[in-house]
């Protein structure tokens, strides 16, 4: 399969502890971008992790990718009740037609606790 | 982040009619659109690849006569449900890929019923 199988698909936490999601794939990637998506809404960019780059931060985010692996993992810092929400990997394949497709998974459902 | 924008945001129409879905990239261009739907708590499902200038590319199961894709301009894609029918009842959502840096914005979504 080439889409992105997010790992565990349901977490739950209290605020201000940390959330790590992790992300495996199995095919040849040009980059593996993080969503998401409230309840009955659209997708939210989170942040986009480029094939030679392992590790990316932005605010309370950090994303590794080991492409020996093929695996990608999301960290949440601090979390807040807001950060409820579903959390999706897309890699990217890197091959002729399929250049561009997203591949999702299921998601990890978030839910932090007051 | 980039912005997205989809109109309308729900629609209702009758069985057998056609629906016009349009899909926009508002500050910046994309020479690529997706098309996906989504069902209830699932993943989102790729139907077609929207490429500007050219014939969209369909997905293995998705009916190209029945979901009419046309990419009229570098900020402009839009998705026809033709004879609608209850099944075809779901979330629509299209996302642009930013060519500058390969990131994916997706617009908010369609909500589609069919009755």
């Amino acid at each position: 399969s080439q889409q992105g199988e997010e790992d565990p698909q349901a977490l739950s936490i209290q605020e201000g502890e940390n959330a790590t999601m992790n992300c495996s794939y199995k095919t040849s990637i040009n980059n593996l971008q993080w969503y998401r998506q409230n309840s009955g809404r659209g997708l939210v960019h989170l942040i986009l992790i480029r094939s030679n780059e392992r590790e990316k931060h932005s605010g309370r985010l950090r994303v590794t990718l080991d492409t020996s692996k093929k695996s990608s993992s999301l960290l949440i810092t601090a979390s807040r009740a807001a950060d409820t929400a579903s959390y999706f990997c897309a890699p990217e394949a890197d091959r002729g037609s399929t250049l561009g497709r997203l591949y999702f998974g299921r998601g990890t459902q978030l839910t932090v606790w007051p | 982040g980039a912005v997205v924008s989809q109109h309308p945001s729900r629609v209702i129409c009758k069985s057998g009619t056609s629906v016009k879905i349009e899909c926009r990239s508002l500050d910046f261009q994309a020479t690529t659109m997706f098309w996906y739907r989504q069902f209830p708590k699932q993943s989102l499902m790729l139907m077609a690849t929207s490429n500007e200038g050219s014939k969209a590319t369909y997905e293995q199961g998705v009916e190209k006569d029945k979901f009419l894709i046309n990419h009229a301009s570098l900020t402009l894609s839009t998705l026809t449900v033709t004879s609608a029918h209850p099944e075809d009842s779901s979330f629509y959502i299209c996302s642009a890929r930013r060519q500058s840096t390969y990131e994916q914005y997706f617009g908010p979504g369609t909500r589609l019923t069919v009755t």
